[in-house]
Parts: structure tokens; C-alpha cells; sequence
């Protein structure tokens, strides 16, 4: 069975530009979440979204937006990029939106900006 | 003050080494708990799972969660050059605002030498 997938692989942009970063969850899940990792750091929460509504929604500023589409795929959008804002993108998927659903991780999008 | 606290390492031990990680937590409402595997440039995989308070057992792995003591741990027995990689920790709490909002700590990062 075909994992959590995500696109593109790596990316670089620079300063003030805007990026869409994709993910297809694992069949039969429902909920997507995505996650920022800084290097050396661990994930930090950004958002998550069940049944195409946001669910939850980490400390990051308004730059940062997403959407679930109806089969269930997301979108994560980062406006006017900052040089803080290069990091490994996840995306973790998972049955619910609930604690007791366990979250699978996709291999992440490196963006790189310049 | 951090969520979630994690010695980054790194941690070097020898092959057929007990490897032992741990991290703490200052939010009591955390009630599951979870150790990753990443891989350099890669996603996160589940290793271990543990709801509340006690240990679980997956092959060579060993999770414990001690809710009194905010404290949760993964063994590794017979540790292989395979097992080199940053463990994560992860926890999420009950509510509805906090499901699916994974806390991870920083990773440790884990090299066995052959």
C-alpha cells in the first residue's frame, strides 16, 4: 500500500515569494496535519484538517494557510517567504482527528529560500 | 520553557549496545505518547505507541510512560549500525483542541558503531 506522498521533493524560492506544498494521505484516511522542521529541531504543529474542515492550528503566522480538498489531499500555502521559513515540510495522515489515531508521516518537502 | 524536553545527543554506543532515550514533560494533559525514527533528510516513522501510564514491548523495542513522574523512555536492545538515526519523541493530550496536535521534543540523535 502506497504511503503518505508529498510534492515536490525540494524547492527553492526566494525572499517575498509564495509556494504550494501537496500531500496525498494514506487510502482510507481522513485527516492530514502538517508540520515545520527546522534543522535540529523537531517537527513543530502548523495545522490539521479532517472531512476538508481546519481542525487545528499551531503558532504560525497568517502567511501560512491550507486546505483539504474532497479526496481528502491538501495543500499547505506560504506567503511572502522568509529566509526563517526554510525547513523539511511534513505531512502526517491519519484515519481521524482523534488523539487516539496514530499519525504517519509523508517524507517531507525540503524548501530552501534564498 | 519547552513542552517537551529531549537531549539532542549525540548518543554513540557500540554495537549489541542497550541504547536507552528518554524525554520529559510539563503538560499533565499529554496521554499519548509515541517514539519516530527519522532517517537523515527523511519523514518521521512510528516506532512505539503507549496510551497513559506503563510500558509496551515491540521486539527489540521497549516504550515506558511515567505520567507521576513526567517521564517517558525507549529501549533498544542488541543495537545494530542499522538502528544509527534521531529518535523522536511525540505526545498529544485529550481535548479536542489538542487532538492530533503532536508535541515532539528535539531527537536525540542515536550512532551505533560496528
Amino acid at each position: 500500500d502506497a504511503g503518505v506522498t508529498q510534492s515536490p521533493t525540494h524547492l527553492i524560492k526566494t525572499r517575498g515569494q509564495q509556494v504550494t506544498l501537496r500531500c496525498s494521505p494514506i487510502s482510507g484516511h481522513k485527516s492530514v496535519s502538517w508540520y515545520q522542521q527546522v534543522l535540529g529541531q523537531g517537527p513543530q504543529f502548523i495545522f490539521q484538517y479532517y472531512e476538508k474542515e481546519e481542525r487545528g492550528r499551531g503558532n504560525f503566522p497568517d502567511r501560512f494557510s491550507a486546505r483539504q480538498f474532497p479526496n481528502y489531499s491538501s495543500e499547505l500555502n506560504v506567503n511572502a517567504l522568509l529566509l526563517g521559513d526554510s525547513a523539511l515540510y511534513l505531512c502526517a495522515s491519519s484515519t481521524r482527528a482523534s488523539g487516539t489515531d496514530t499519525q504517519y508521516f509523508g517524507p517531507g518537502t525540503r524548501l530552501t529560500v534564498l | 520553557q519547552k513542552e517537551v524536553e529531549q537531549d539532542p545527543g549525540p548518543l554513540s554506543v557500540p554495537e549489541g549496545a542497550i541504547v536507552s532515550l528518554n524525554c520529559t514533560y510539563s503538560n499533565s494533559a499529554f496521554q499519548y505518547f509515541m517514539w519516530y525514527r527519522q532517517y537523515s533528510r527523511k519523514g518521521p516513522e512510528l516506532l512505539m505507541y503507549t496510551y497513559s501510564s506503563g510500558n509496551k514491548e515491540d521486539g527489540r523495542f521497549t516504550a515506558q510512560v511515567d505520567k507521576s513522574s513526567k517521564y517517558i523512555s525507549l529501549f533498544i536492545r542488541d543495537s545494530q549500525p542499522s538502528d544509527s538515526a534521531t529518535y523522536l519523541c511525540a505526545m498529544s493530550g485529550t481535548t479536542t483542541d489538542s487532538w492530533g496536535k503532536l508535541q515532539f521534543g528535539a531527537g536525540t540523535q542515536v550512532v551505533v558503531t560496528p
